[in-house]
């Protein structure tokens, strides 16, 4: 267990509709970041949240936004949803800051969306 | 073309065996280089890293890194079926773990 714990596991949503996937960081660890895993593909970036402000964005439209709360946990937020959201949404949490050494990311079991 | 080409497999060895899993990569900038390891409706565990070119071995695994060629690998020695996972590959150019650029992923399948 990595002590990164992210919710729900499963999800199925419509398309057009928005969803909320959440994620708690490991203890001490100030970074998040999230990733999209489509089926049979890697992770791919989406953004970094440091001390509750973006630190980051990878190539993903404005529909997908994020917050991170003075706990460091962290929301990822998706509207509109399209078919192709579907995917294993995964968070990482890491201990750094602007410009310094990021420690080891541990990455949560993932958010398991469905757009259908 | 993708910045990280990595062989999705499936790789299908016998227990035992010797195992290289390899990805190549188009950006010069990349600096840290991990390898993780996702077994079935899992996140990724990390298993190794390295900083720029050169070896690492950890128990079994060994990481190799030759930024020349643009080419990282992981060798898995005495391969067990627990081993049985897909591999990621993934790499940044900035400080550490973060903002990591994927390979696809290698399934690796090793019988008993």
């Amino acid at each position: 267990e990595t002590g990164v714990t992210q919710s729900p596991t499963h999800l199925i949503k419509t398309r057009g509709q928005q969803v909320t996937l959440r994620c708690s960081s490991q203890s001490g660890h100030n970074t998040v970041s999230w990733y999209q895993q489509a089926l049979g593909q890697g992770p791919q970036f989406i953004f970094q949240y440091y001390r509750e402000e973006e630190n980051g964005r990878g190539n993903f439209p404005p529909r997908f936004s994020g917050l991170q709360f003075p706990n460091y946990s962290s929301e990822l937020n998706v509207n509109a949803l399209e078919l192709d959201d579907s995917a294993l949404y995964l968070c990482a949490s890491s201990l750094g800051g602007r410009g310094k050494m990021n420690t080891e990311a541990f990455f949560g079991q993932g958010t398991r969306l469905t757009v259908v | 073309q993708k910045e990280v080409e990595q062989d999705p497999g499936p790789l299908s060895v016998p227990e035992g065996a010797i195992v290289s899993l390899n990805c190549t990569y188009s950006n010069s900038a990349f600096q840290y280089f991990m390898w993780y390891r996702q077994y079935s409706r899992k996140g990724p565990e990390l298993l190794m890293y390295t900083y720029s070119s050169g070896n690492k071995e950890d128990g079994r695994f060994t990481a190799q890194v030759d930024k020349s060629s643009k080419y990282i690998s992981l060798f898995i020695r005495d391969s067990q079926p627990s081993d049985s996972a897909t591999y990621l590959c993934a790499m940044t150019s900035n400080t550490g773990f973060q903002k990591l650029v994927f390979g696809t992923g290698t399934r690796l399948l090793v019988s008993p």
